[in-house]
């Protein structure tokens, strides 16, 4: 049973444009969220975390949107930049533990 | 600069061998972690360490062993590599005690078996 779910494997939008990237999980004793970026041949590099005591994190362009009682957490990037193309993990942890991720978004930004 | 390291960074091996996967990290990070990466799957745990001597499997740990004897490295082994070990493989560090959880990972290893 997947804990961690990112339903959509491929995200494309124009530059400018805002991207969301969705996360869906089912183990409701997760209190740390989290979303990773990764380039090719290198190794994920963390973006932005959320508590599980709020509900919003922001950092720049992008913010992080968190529902507990749908246990569903969102990404957003405005604007998007090419720059931003990418995979986009989501991953959550308990009491700052071990971290289950998701199977990634490969987001592409268009010139 | 901190930082953690994996070497080497591409291996090919037959089945059968045993294979040794370096990971050092100069953050004097409590914790470690090996993630696998495969192609269309996320990051699956196979080991991580919360200290000197402590060890615990993920949920892909079959195959696989780590130790872990100092707070700088903990090596991963495959004991007889096999066909399905294929993957590119992460190290991650993260502080502790309680934080966010960030992860500091390594380039990756990446690992054929042939």
């Amino acid at each position: 049973d997947q804990q961690v779910k990112q339903n959509s494997p491929s995200l494309s939008v124009q530059e400018g444009r805002i991207s969301i990237l969705n996360c869906d999980y089912t183990n409701s004793m997760f209190d740390y969220f989290l979303w990773y970026k990764k380039y090719p041949a290198e190794g994920p590099t963390f973006l932005i975390s959320i508590s599980s005591i709020k509900d919003k994190n922001e950092d720049g362009r992008f913010t992080v949107f968190l529902n507990k009682s749908a246990k569903h957490l969102s990404l957003h990037i405005v604007p998007s930049q090419p720059g931003d193309s990418a995979v986009y993990f989501c991953a959550a942890s308990v009491n700052a533990g071990k971290s289950t991720f998701g199977d990634g978004t490969t987001l592409t930004v268009k010139p | 600069d901190a930082e953690i390291t994996q070497s080497p960074r591409h291996k090919i091996t037959e089945t059968g061998r045993q294979v040794t996967l370096a990971c050092h990290q100069t953050w004097n990070h409590n914790n470690m972690f090996w993630y696998r990466q495969d192609l269309g799957h996320g990051l699956r745990l196979i080991h991580y360490s919360y200290g000197v001597h402590d060890t615990n499997k993920g949920e892909v740990s079959d195959g696989y062993s780590v130790s872990r004897s100092n707070t700088e490295d903990l090596p991963l082994t495959l004991e007889s590599a096999a066909s399905s070990q294929t993957s590119v493989y992460f190290c991650a560090s993260s502080e502790s005690p309680l934080n966010t959880g960030e992860l500091f990972f390594g380039e990756g290893s990446r690992l054929t078996v042939l």
